[in-house]
């Protein structure tokens, strides 16, 4: 079955550092993932999609995620982390009938 | 557009009640899931629906039914409410759910559930 997993549960940065959390999928076909966010007290909102389109996706808020097949990976990052995006963050991969399977989540911390 | 909303934002129940948790949306999306949060746990699948009249369960549906007999409409019912149900529900809706959809899901608000 398809399956994402997500290396940390708690990542923390500094203001200004590289923002990398870790995403994992299991899958043996072409897999749709996803990356959400979630900020305290709120509903996830989309950060990005991989649709095999590009193996280098641009979300909002200055975040992207690359695809790597070799890997099975599909890392996000983000060049220099603010303050703004502490929340807690999810990968996800989209089943043959639309179900939306999620990984564990990662909480990111920016210190100032 | 008011988007996914969900009723009622917070609900405290004991051991043994029934409750429906309320979940629309107005944008004619064929797609429509439930969703509970749990610490260290992400989301996992309560229940779908592909369309109106059509459901299925997901990863974790025992303790909880659903319908769905409008596009808008699909409420979660909890019939008698145990303390493993505490947890934080999430409604989402998607344009379409044929084949591997990659359509975006969106999230409504939550509802934050206590069972004592």
């Amino acid at each position: 079955a398809q399956s994402v997993t997500q290396l940390g549960s708690h990542v923390s940065v500094s203001e200004g550092a590289l923002v990398l959390l870790r995403c994992n999928y299991s899958s043996s076909v072409p897999p749709y993932l996803f990356w959400y966010v979630q900020y305290p007290n709120q509903g996830l909102q989309l950060l990005l999609k991989y649709t095999s389109a590009a193996t280098l996706v641009k979300g909002i808020n200055g975040f992207e995620a690359e695809f790597k097949k070799s890997e099975t990976s599909f890392h996000l990052t983000k060049p220099s982390a603010h303050m703004s995006d502490a929340a807690e963050y999810f990968c996800a991969v989209i089943l043959t009938g639309g179900k939306l399977i999620f990984g564990q989540g990662t909480e990111l911390s920016v210190k100032p | 557009n008011a988007g996914v909303t969900q009723t009622p934002k917070f609900q405290v129940l004991k051991t043994g009640q029934s409750m429906t948790l309320q979940c629309a949306q107005d944008m004619n999306h064929e797609y429509m899931s439930w969703y509970r949060q749990d610490p260290g746990m992400g989301l996992r699948l309560i229940h779908y629906s592909v369309g109106a009249g059509i459901t299925d369960q997901g990863e974790v549906p025992n303790g909880y039914n659903v319908s769905r007999s409008t596009t808008e409409d699909f409420p979660l019912r909890l019939l008698s409410a145990a303390p493993s149900q505490t947890s934080v529900y999430f409604c989402a809706s998607s344009y379409s759910a044929s084949g591997l959809s990659y359509n975006e899901q969106f999230f409504g608000p939550g509802t934050r559930l206590t069972v004592l």
